[in-house]
C-alpha cells in the first residue's frame, strides 16, 4: 500500500545531542513537509520541500535542519540548538504544491528529552 | 491575527446525532483551499474533506459535509449520524496561493467526544 512511513515512533534525546527523524513516502509526491505539534495545539510548519535538493524554512525552522536528496525521503534533524524539542513531529506529502491538494500524513514521531 | 479560528475546544454529541464543528478563517487572497483533518488519539492526521474558495457547492464526503459561507469566512464541518469512532481531535486548515505562504495553516482544533 502507498503511504508515508515515519520512524521511529518514539525517540529520546540527550542534552547536546542531534537526532534524525526519518520520513519516507512511496506516493510519488513532489512536495514534502515537516510539522511540529505541541500538546493541545495545532500543527506548525518547520520545513518544506517542493523538489529534490530544494527546501524552504517554515515558521519555526530554528534548531532544525533537513535534506532532500531523493524524492521519496525527507529526513529531519533536531539539533542541539533546539532547546525545547519535546513534541510530536508529523511528516506530510502532497502531489504538487498547489492549494487544492490535500497533504497526506505519516503516523508521527514522539520526541522526548532524557 | 489568527488565520484559522476554532472556538470550540471540546464538543460532545450523542451517538447517531449530527454535530457541527466551527471554523472561521482570515485571508485577503481570492484563491485558497480549506481542509478538515481528523486526529485520533493515536496521532495520525486523516484528511476528511476539501473546499476550494471558488467552489460554488458545499463539499460532501460520505457523512462529512462542509458548510462554506464565503462572505462570513466560515467553513464549518458537519458530521451526520455520529459514530463512536468519530471521537477525535478535528482540525480546520487553510492553504493560500499568494506569496510564499504555501503551507497549511492549522487551527487549534476541537476535541469531539461521541457519547453512547
Amino acid at each position: 500500500d502507498g503511504g508515508i512511513t515515519q520512524s521511529p515512533k518514539y525517540l529520546f534525546r540527550k542534552e547536546g545531542q542531534n537526532v534524525t527523524l526519518s520520513c519516507e513516502q512511496n506516493l510519488n509526491h513532489d512536495a514534502m513537509y515537516w510539522y511540529r505539534q505541541d500538546p493541545g495545539q495545532g500543527l506548525r510548519l518547520i520545513y518544506y520541500s517542493q523538489i529534490v535538493n530544494d527546501f524552504q524554512k517554515g515558521d519555526i525552522a530554528e534548531g532544525y535542519s533537513v535534506s532532500r536528496e531523493k524524492k521519496e525521503s525527507f529526513p529531519l534533524t533536531v539539533t542541539s540548538a533546539q532547546k525545547n524539542p519535546t513534541a510530536f513531529y508529523l511528516c506530510a506529502s502532497s502531489i504538487v504544491d498547489r492549494s487544492n491538494q490535500p497533504q497526506h500524513f505519516g503516523d508521527g514521531t514522539r520526541l522526548s528529552i532524557l | 491575527a489568527q488565520k484559522i479560528t476554532q472556538t470550540q475546544p471540546g464538543m460532545f454529541v450523542q451517538e447517531k446525532e449530527a454535530v457541527t464543528l466551527d471554523c472561521t478563517y482570515d485571508t485577503s487572497d481570492q484563491s485558497y483551499g480549506l481542509f478538515w483533518y481528523k486526529q485520533p488519539s493515536s496521532g495520525e492526521m486523516i484528511f476528511l474533506i476539501y473546499q476550494g474558495s471558488y467552489d460554488e457547492q458545499n463539499a460532501t464526503e460520505g457523512r462529512y459535509s462542509l458548510n462554506f459561507q464565503k462572505a462570513r469566512k466560515s467553513a464549518n464541518l458537519v458530521i451526520s449520524a455520529s459514530q463512536l469512532g468519530d471521537s477525535a481531535m478535528y482540525f480546520c486548515a487553510m492553504r493560500e496561493v499568494s506569496g510564499s505562504a504555501r503551507q497549511l495553516t492549522f487551527g487549534s482544533g476541537t476535541q469531539l467526544t461521541v457519547l453512547p
